[in-house]
């Protein structure tokens, strides 16, 4: 099936330095990338949705210049977190939609991020 | 903008059967999905639909009511492993951008006890 390959799993970090994050697709072809943030006990919140070639589309509230994507090619999509605070500190994860399947997405899994 | 409901939490007895409900208000509505999530780990696929009615997948089944805004997720002969957290997800198709957004609602965390 689908692979998503999350990197890293968990990375502490100390405050004001940034943190990137990868996400590959495996064996098909990611024209969509999306990128989710979760605090502990809620649920997945959206925070850009990135096309392979072109700008990041960011959701309300998510300053585009602190979380930088990049979809520069079709199977890996980066979100480097610039600057990072310890209120950054959640779990990222990111979601690639693969088009013709009725169970559409696949996920990464998952990356841990503190920030000291 | 999407406003997705879910119960925060329920609790259920192992061999039960449980409802988890969703609704939903969006605009372009392009099918929705439910995903069981594990603290600390990716979700997991359960559902899919796109149509009204009900689909039927082992011990999890799924119903929508597009007019209504409205889903539930059903779970039966419940295991000690299905507590966890479980997520009504929709999919929108946004015309500005032409692509679709899958967003998550606030998610129900199943606690299962013997």
């Amino acid at each position: 099936g689908a692979v998503v390959s999350q990197h890293p799993s968990r990375v502490i970090c100390k405050s004001g330095t940034s943190v990137k994050i990868e996400c590959r697709s495996l064996d098909f072809q990611a024209t969509t990338m999306f990128w989710y943030r979760q605090f502990p006990k809620q649920s997945l919140m959206l925070m850009a949705t990135s096309n392979e070639g072109s700008k990041a589309t960011y959701e309300q509230g998510v300053e585009k210049d602190k979380f930088l994507i990049n979809h520069a090619s079709l199977t890996l999509s980066t979100l480097t977190v610039t600057s990072a605070h310890p209120e950054d500190s959640s779990f990222y994860i990111c979601s690639a939609e693969r088009r013709g399947s009725g169970s559409g997405y696949t996920f990464g899994s998952g990356t841990r991020l503190t920030v000291v | 903008g999407q406003n997705i409901d879910q119960p925060t939490e329920m609790t259920a007895t192992e061999g039960a059967i449980v409802q988890i409900n969703c609704t939903y208000q969006t605009s372009g509505f392009n099918g929705l999905f439910w995903y069981q999530q594990h603290a600390g780990e990716a979700p997991t696929f359960l559902s899919y639909n796109v149509l009204d009615g009900l689909e039927e997948k082992g011990r999890f089944s799924s119903f929508l009511s597009r007019s209504k805004g409205y889903s539930y997720l059903l779970l039966k002969e419940l295991q000690m492993k299905d507590s966890a957290s479980y997520l009504c997800a929709v999919r929108d198709y946004e015309l500005t951008g032409g692509g679709n957004k899958l967003t998550f609602g606030t998610g129900t965390q199943l606690k299962v006890e013997l």
